[in-house]
């Protein structure tokens, strides 16, 4: 039973151009959410996260959207940035749980 | 460097043998947990532990698997008789509290069981 989707499982977009990485969850319990960012051989490290209570949060080039109603959020990347290709995990939690479930990730691609 | 070490990076083991993680948490931190990935999916949360302490083992399977964090020295995942369906990614992350968001990742052991 996965608790937390994203469907595509990768992402091409031109450099400079907005990148929207998507993901669905179905346990309305989550109340928050992070993304993590990993790239080949090392671990994930945190990007952006948002609560329940907000509907969007914004760091730099990074913003995340939160739709509770259609259990959805997405992380905006605008512009990319070749450095930017990477694999972007969604991973949610309920605040009074530690335990992070993850998303499979969604491998972006950054054209010059 | 002071992030979260581990090693080693590529762990090859047959059917059967015992194959021992090591994480080292960020100095300063005092609390670990194990995730572990399979090919083309997420993250799985194993367990989580505090000096000393076990606090949540939920995600790790009865048998063959243990994690201990002892008062001096790393964080191991001992996994016994291997099979070949353990191979995967083993991260390791640690974190000052138990807010989710300060988790520093290692870069993860890659078990293959042959």
């Amino acid at each position: 039973d996965q608790q937390v989707k994203q469907n595509s499982p990768s992402l091409s977009v031109q450099e400079g151009r907005i990148s929207i990485l998507n993901c669905d969850y179905t346990n309305s319990m989550f109340d928050y959410f992070l993304w993590y960012k990993k790239y080949p051989a090392e671990g994930p490290t945190f990007l952006i996260s948002i609560s329940s209570i907000k509907d969007k949060n914004e760091d730099g080039r990074f913003t995340v959207f939160l739709n509770k109603s259609a259990k959805h959020l997405s992380l905006h990347i605008v512009p990319s940035q070749p450095g930017d290709s990477a694999v972007y995990f969604c991973a949610a939690s309920a605040r009074s749980n530690y335990q992070l479930i993850w998303g499979a990730g969604t491998k972006l691609i950054i054209k010059p | 460097n002071a992030g979260v070490m581990q090693n080693p990076r590529h762990l090859v083991r047959r059917r059967g043998q015992e194959a021992r993680l090591r994480c080292s948490p960020v100095k300063g931190h005092s609390h670990v947990y194990w995730y572990r990935q399979l090919p083309e999916e997420g993250l799985k949360f194993m367990v989580y532990l505090q000096k000393e302490n076990i606090i949540d083992e939920s995600g790790m399977p009865k048998e063959r698997f243990s994690a201990e964090f002892p008062k001096e020295g790393p964080s191991i995942l001992r996994i016994q008789q291997v099979v070949r369906g353990d191979s995967a990614a083993y991260f390791c992350a640690s974190s000052k509290d138990r807010e989710n968001e300060k988790l520093f990742f290692g870069s993860g052991t890659q078990l293959s069981v042959l």
